[in-house]
């Protein structure tokens, strides 16, 4: 098993620029999570799902969208990228115990 | 509504030392509690939990941590600290938000092993 993948590890964008984070599990784990991470914060809950077609916000949503389409994919979605949104952003995704959250390894976002 | 607060951003400590990492939660009701690890440049794992039961509980890397209701902590410790342990320790709590189970993260400390 793969785990929880994220795609790209690195992404620099401009103020206004959209874009696509990716996320992918193989676990077939019908829980799954996007949270960010910034210096000193911990971790912030965006989004989340609890099965294809179902997903709602978390903490901080403003700014984002998701879908979940498959149990495998689990998209996270920057319409107009703003500096606020610099940041480490995770996916993770959770099964039979929904307190064991298996992380990716992050995707680093930099909006200049 | 649950959250949780780590008293110490930063610890440095030398090999082989003792080391606390301190976590108070607060919750008008029962949780579970739990402390994740992140190694440099990789995403979370969990590391240990407490549930019910012993309010001692081990890893298998040698931390524990204790659950005291009556001060409301869930401390992480380890007896003698190695190089590898060099980490970012967030603890953790259970939440419910939209009838579905969450984890409140704190803001996680900086543990650094120095030779």
């Amino acid at each position: 098993n793969a785990g929880v993948t994220q795609t790209p590890k690195f992404r620099i964008l401009k103020i206004g620029q959209s874009m696509t984070l990716q996320c992918t599990q193989d676990m077939n784990h019908n829980y799954m999570y996007w949270y960010r991470q910034d210096p000193g914060m911990g971790l912030k809950l965006i989004y989340y799902s609890v099965g294809a077609g179902i997903t709602d916000k978390g903490e901080v949503p403003n700014g984002y969208n998701v879908s979940r389409s498959t149990t495998e994919d689990f998209p996270l979605r920057l319409e107009l990228a703003a500096p606020s949104q610099t940041s480490v952003y995770f996916c993770a995704s959770t099964g039979v115990f929904w307190y064991e959250q298996y992380f990716g390894p992050g995707t680093r976002l930099t909006v200049t | 509504a649950q959250s949780v607060t780590q008293l110490d951003s930063q610890v440095p400590v030398f090999e082989e030392a003792p080391v606390e990492l301190r976590c108070n939660y607060s919750s008008s009701v029962s949780v579970y509690l739990f402390w994740y690890v992140q190694y440099p440049n990789q995403g979370l794992q969990l590391l240990l939990k407490y549930l019910s039961g012993s309010t001692l509980v081990e890893s298998i890397n040698g931390f524990e941590a204790e659950f005291n209701k009556s001060q409301t902590s869930f401390h992480l410790r380890k007896p003698s600290v190695h190089i590898s342990d060099t980490a970012e320790y967030f603890c953790a709590v259970s939440g419910t938000q939209g009838g579905s189970e969450k984890l409140v993260f704190g803001k996680g400390t900086k543990l650094t092993v120095n030779p």
